[in-house]
């Protein structure tokens, strides 16, 4: 049971470059998430997922694309990356919609020059 | 608008020490007020919850005290220890937004042997 696993764990992009980080989960949570840290701010939603084929916008979406074709699976695309986009990137999910603990992955840090 | 406060940002105690962190929320919808803990380079845990039915709530050596009509929360760690410095966030959640988290900007604790 490897829990919330995230792919990669760093990358540097060149500004207007695109990627798309992956989020895999094992026990078949219903709920994931995307969040970004930067120092200071705390954790902030940029998009979720309420169950595989629906996503829905967080507190910070502008410029992030999101996918949840698989339930396992929840993938975050940056489609013309900016140096804004420079931060920590937390996949989590969470059981149920009644259900309040979220387990996060390891992170993703993307460096964007 | 920031709908969790935590203060203070960072905090430095001895062993032994009680580390106490607050933060207090705007939204009256809120029903659910957790604390994770993240270490350097991992994803935050959960680390322990709380709902606005009690007023305190207490594993081991962390204490969450909760004061509703202040719209406000602590952790109290008792006894700190180094292994105890982390970065701790607070959160809270409604059921009414699908216990969709929003966090505090987040507490950076040192321990001092």
């Amino acid at each position: 049971n490897a829990g919330v696993t995230q792919t990669p764990k760093f990358r540097v992009l060149k500004t207007g470059q695109s990627m798309t980080l992956l989020c895999a989960q094992d026990m078949n949570h219903e709920y994931m998430y995307w969040y970004r840290q930067d120092p200071g701010m705390g954790l902030r939603l940029i998009h979720y997922s309420v169950g595989e084929g629906t996503t829905a916008k967080g507190e910070v979406p502008d410029g992030y694309n999101v996918s949840r074709l698989k339930k396992q699976n929840f993938l975050l695309g940056l489609e013309s990356a900016a140096p804004s986009q420079t931060s920590v990137y937390f996949c989590a999910s969470k059981l149920t919609a009644y259900t309040n603990e979220q387990f996060f992955g390891p992170g993703t840090r993307l460096t964007v020059l | 608008q920031q709908q969790v406060k935590q203060s203070p940002q960072s905090l430095i105690v001895q062993k032994g020490g009680i580390s106490i962190i607050n933060c207090a929320y705007e939204n009256t919808a809120f029903d659910y007020f957790p604390w994770y803990q993240q270490f350097p380079g991992k994803g935050p845990a959960l680390l322990i919850a709380i709902r606005p039915d009690v007023s305190e709530k207490k594993e081991g050596r962390f204490t969450i005290s909760f004061n509703k009509s202040a719209k406000q929360f602590s952790l109290h760690i008792m006894d700190s220890q180094p292994g105890d410095s982390a970065t701790y966030f607070c959160a809270a959640s409604s059921g009414g937004s699908n216990y969709k988290l929003t966090f505090g900007k987040g507490t950076l604790l040192t321990v001092n042997p």
